[in-house]
């Protein structure tokens, strides 16, 4: 069945050094829709980025991504961390027909200074 | 824009009670969904239900209970409350567009305390 993976549980960073957390997946639909979601502390997770388009970069609020097929990954980026990006990261995969995601169990970014 | 609201915000039950957590919302989304976050477990799905009065099931539906008289309410019953359990439920929504669920908005949680 279609499951994702994020391998880091715990990623701690200083700031200013890049992001880089990890996301996987396993899909037998070859429409597939990846998801980043970000869940500070005290608030609601919302969308960080989304993408179905292969080898298309996706940005926003200093965060990237690209979706690559051929490797069934969908990293996330940033070139320089913040303080105010230490929170969980979630990963999730939907496909046309399913009315569902499937999430990764999380990474929790801590930046430090 | 719109608001997903979670009620309580707190929910703090003894072992073997029945518990009620309720979700609103006003987006006019289709499908609307429980999750339960646990660290280091991810969000694990509960119910959800893709229209009003329906059902499904997710990988963690025993134990619970789900309602959706209404397009913009689900409500979530805990059974019977397991002692020490202790979790954030997440309530969420989405449109349908082009026959898939898309973006999930999410409300901010209610945090559960079994004594």
């Amino acid at each position: 069945g279609d499951s994702v993976t994020q391998k880091e549980g715990l990623v701690t960073l200083t700031e200013g050094l890049p992001v880089m957390l990890n996301c996987t997946y396993q899909t037998i639909y070859s429409n597939a829709f990846l998801f980043w979601y970000v869940h500070y502390l005290n608030e609601s997770p919302r969308l960080l980025l989304k993408s179905s388009t292969d080898n298309k970069r996706t940005e926003h609020q200093g965060f990237h991504a690209t979706l690559h097929k051929s490797s069934s990954s969908f990293h996330l980026q940033k070139s320089s961390a913040q303080l105010s990006d230490s929170a969980l990261y979630y990963c999730a995969l939907s496909h046309t027909g399913y009315q569902n995601f499937y999430f990764g169990k999380g990474t929790s970014l801590t930046v430090i200074p | 824009g719109g608001i997903i609201t979670q009620t309580p915000k707190f929910l703090i039950g003894q072992e073997g009670q029945k518990l009620t957590l309720k979700c609103q919302q006003n987006f006019n989304h289709d499908t609307m969904y429980w999750y339960r976050q646990d660290s280091g477990k991810g969000l694990r799905l509960i119910y959800y239900s893709i229209t009003e009065n329906d059902l499904q099931k997710g990988d963690l539906s025993e134990g619970y209970d789900a309602s959706r008289e209404k397009k913009s309410s689900f409500s979530l019953t805990v059974t019977s409350a397991q002692k020490n359990e202790m979790a954030v439920f997440l309530c969420a929504s989405s449109i349908r567009l082009g026959g898939h669920a898309e973006t999930l908005y999410f409300g901010s949680g209610t945090r559960l305390t079994v004594l």
